[in-house]
């Protein structure tokens, strides 16, 4: 069966740190992978993915996220953290079939001024 | 472009009352989708669709029906609502075959069932 986890509900980093939020995926066949950020009352972004190739992807504002097959993760990453990142964010994987993608439940993350 | 739509914003429904939302996308997206939204469980699945014609059920189907009659709409039919049914419901749509598959989300449906 195909499913995302995101061990972390929340997570807290000071401005300027960098942050991490973590994913774990298990999918049957070779992963396509996502991140999606939501801000409150807004629908959900696309970030970045990872389909093939480099296992370090960059997306938008400044993030990126690293592949790892052994580990079976896709945690998602970036340098120096802004206040406006403070969202949801969600990894979602795409289905063998490809007609289907499954979200993890979510990771909020808050950046302190 | 307006990207994809969703009508209502908010509804309130009373046990047993029936209510059609729609999705609408000018993107010419093959792929659309309906999800609900809930604390702590993430999104899940209700019902999607391959294209014009076609409808598909997800993780979550039950207690809900969808039709897709134009390639651009997708709607969201719920026949008998149920508390349980309160949820955020988002649609999204996307291209299949261009390497793609990143979904295009639209600012959801906030529904009461009381």
């Amino acid at each position: 069966a195909q499913s995302v986890a995101q061990p972390e509900d929340q997570v807290n980093v000071a401005e300027g740190n960098p942050l991490t939020v973590k994913c774990t995926y298990s999918v049957s066949g070779n992963p396509y992978l996502f991140w999606y950020v939501q801000y409150p009352n807004r629908g959900l972004q696309f970030l970045l993915k990872y389909i093939t190739g480099d296992n370090l992807v960059k997306g938008s504002y400044g993030f990126e996220a690293e592949f790892n097959k052994s580990q079976t993760s896709f945690h998602l990453k970036k340098p120096s953290a802004l206040v406006s990142d403070s969202a949801l964010y969600f990894c979602a994987v795409r289905g063998p079939t490809g007609n289907q993608f499954y979200f993890g439940t979510g990771t909020s993350l808050t950046v302190i001024p | 472009n307006a990207g994809v739509t969703q009508t209502p914003k908010f509804r309130v429904l009373k046990t047993g009352q029936s209510m059609t939302l729609l999705c609408a996308q000018d993107m010419n997206h093959e792929y659309m989708y309906w999800y609900r939204q809930d604390p702590g469980m993430g999104l899940r699945l209700i019902h999607y669709s391959v294209g014009e014609g076609t409808t598909a059920k997800g993780e979550v189907p039950d207690g809900y029906n969808v039709s897709r009659l134009k390639k651009q709409n997708f709607l969201l039919g719920l026949e008998s609502a149920a508390p349980s049914q309160t949820s955020v419901y988002f649609c999204a749509s996307s291209y299949w075959d261009r390497g793609s598959y990143e979904q295009y989300f639209g600012p959801g449906t906030r529904l009461t069932v009381t």
